[in-house]
Parts: structure tokens; C-alpha cells; sequence
């Protein structure tokens, strides 16, 4: 089963505006994660964001981590027509055991940006 | 440098063969994984090695899936008499490090294996 649940599960929006993508999961985590993924392609890791970090910053990327509301949020400003792909936060639990090898992902959003 | 390797590309197959998918991951990635993608879902994790050892298969669907790295490199995973549900996209995905510092290591996806079953 899935950890998270992202919204939107589609988001359309025209080059140069920005785009938001959030994500919620349910166990306590050691980190959260965002994935890229081309049709067609295997998912390519964007950025990362520890559970003692509130927000993060990558180039037009911006992270944010609320983990008392088990939450985040995917920010890609001045979207360009080459961002068009699907999008997937996952987490890491935290240490113990071997689950620390287990990055759960959630359903994903797909974001197309029109030139 | 090479990214992760997967063969074949696209896979068909006949209900009731076994098939094999191929997993070359980065050179020197001690940590390896195997995920099952559905049409238009996240990936689901199936099964994680580090190095040889595969330290949790809690994600292997039925016995009739099988994984192995038995030199701690290349990995293999084997569905047995393969059903239609077994249609999916198979990600293998490589890490550098190993045990808690694992926690913070992005993983490095392959291309995957399109399998369908007919």
C-alpha cells in the first residue's frame, strides 16, 4: 500500500507560472523526498528534506515540510514546457530495524506545462 | 558515468511462463531495489538488498516472485507462472551507501521493464 496521497492528481498550467504540488503522508518519517518522472523513463530524485527541516531550496524548487500536519508541499516556479511530467513524494520511516531500506511512494501528480 | 541498467526493455509473455528481468546497478552501489509500478500509480516497493543479502522481500507480492543479487551486483527478479496482474513496469533503483547513512541517499532508478502478460 501507498504512503502518501498527493493533490493535485493533474495540474495544467502555461509556461512562466508556477506550480504547486503537495503531499500528505501517515507514519512519522525520517525524511521526504521528491521524484521526477518522464513518460516512459524511471523516476529521477529532485530533492530532499530531513524531518528536523521545515523548507528547502533547489534552483526553482522549493520543499516544504510540516510534520505535525504529516504534509508537504512541491513549489516549481517559472514552470517551463520541459518540467511536463509526473511528480511523487516518498518517504523514509524512521531508523530501526531494516525498514530503513523501504521508500514509500505516493500516487503522484502529473504536471503539463503549455508552451 | 552509467546509470542503472535494465533488460530486457519490454517483456511479453504468455500467462503461465516465467520470466526473468535484469538489474545492472551503478558500480560500487552497495544498496539495491526492486519496485512494481501499475498504469498511472506510484511505485510499490517489492524488495531491498544490501550487497548480497536481501534484507526485506515484505513487498513480494506471492511466492511466485523471486529476487536475487547473489554477487552483490547484478540482481535478478523472477515471477513464475506469470499472471495478467502481474502487468506492470518493474523499477530497479541502486543507492551508494549502506545502513543509516542510507536514510539520506537518493536512489538512482533504471529505466525499467515494461512487462505484459497476455
Amino acid at each position: 500500500s501507498q504512503q502518501g496521497e498527493e493533490d493535485p492528481q493533474a495540474l495544467s498550467i502555461q509556461e512562466g507560472e508556477n506550480a504547486t504540488m503537495n503531499c500528505s503522508y501517515k507514519t512519522s518519517i525520517n525524511n521526504l523526498q521528491w521524484y521526477r518522472q518522464n513518460s516512459g523513463r524511471g523516476l529521477v530524485h529532485l530533492i530532499l528534506i530531513r524531518s528536523n527541516e521545515r523548507e528547502k531550496h533547489s534552483g526553482r524548487l522549493r520543499v516544504t515540510l510540516d510534520t505535525s500536519k504529516k504534509s508537504s508541499s512541491l513549489l516549481i516556479t517559472a514552470s517551463r514546457a520541459a518540467d511536463t511530467a509526473s511528480y511523487f513524494c516518498a518517504t523514509r520511516p524512521r531508523a530501526g530495524g531494516t525498514s530503513y531500506g523501504k521508500l514509500t511512494f505516493g500516487q503522484g501528480t502529473i504536471l503539463t506545462v503549455h508552451p | 558515468g552509467a546509470g542503472v541498467s535494465q533488460s530486457p526493455r519490454y517483456k511479453v509473455a504468455k500467462r503461465g511462463q516465467d520470466v526473468a528481468l535484469r538489474c545492472d546497478p551503478i558500480s560500487g552501489h552497495v544498496s539495491l531495489f526492486w519496485y512494481q509500478q501499475a498504469l498511472g500509480q506510484g511505485p510499490e516497493f517489492l524488495t531491498y538488498f544490501q550487497n548480497e543479502a536481501q534484507l526485506d522481500k515484505s513487498g513480494l507480492p506471492s511466492d511466485r516472485f523471486f529476487a536475487e543479487r547473489p554477487e552483490g551486483s547484478v540482481s535478478t527478479l523472477k515471477i513464475q507462472r506469470t499472471q495478467q496482474e502481474d502487468s506492470a513496469v518493474y523499477l530497479c533503483a541502486s543507492s551508494l551507501v549502506q545502513g543509516q547513512s542510507s536514510y539520506n541517499s537518493p536512489l538512482h532508478f533504471g529505466n525499467g521493464t515494461r512487462l505484459t502478460v497476455t
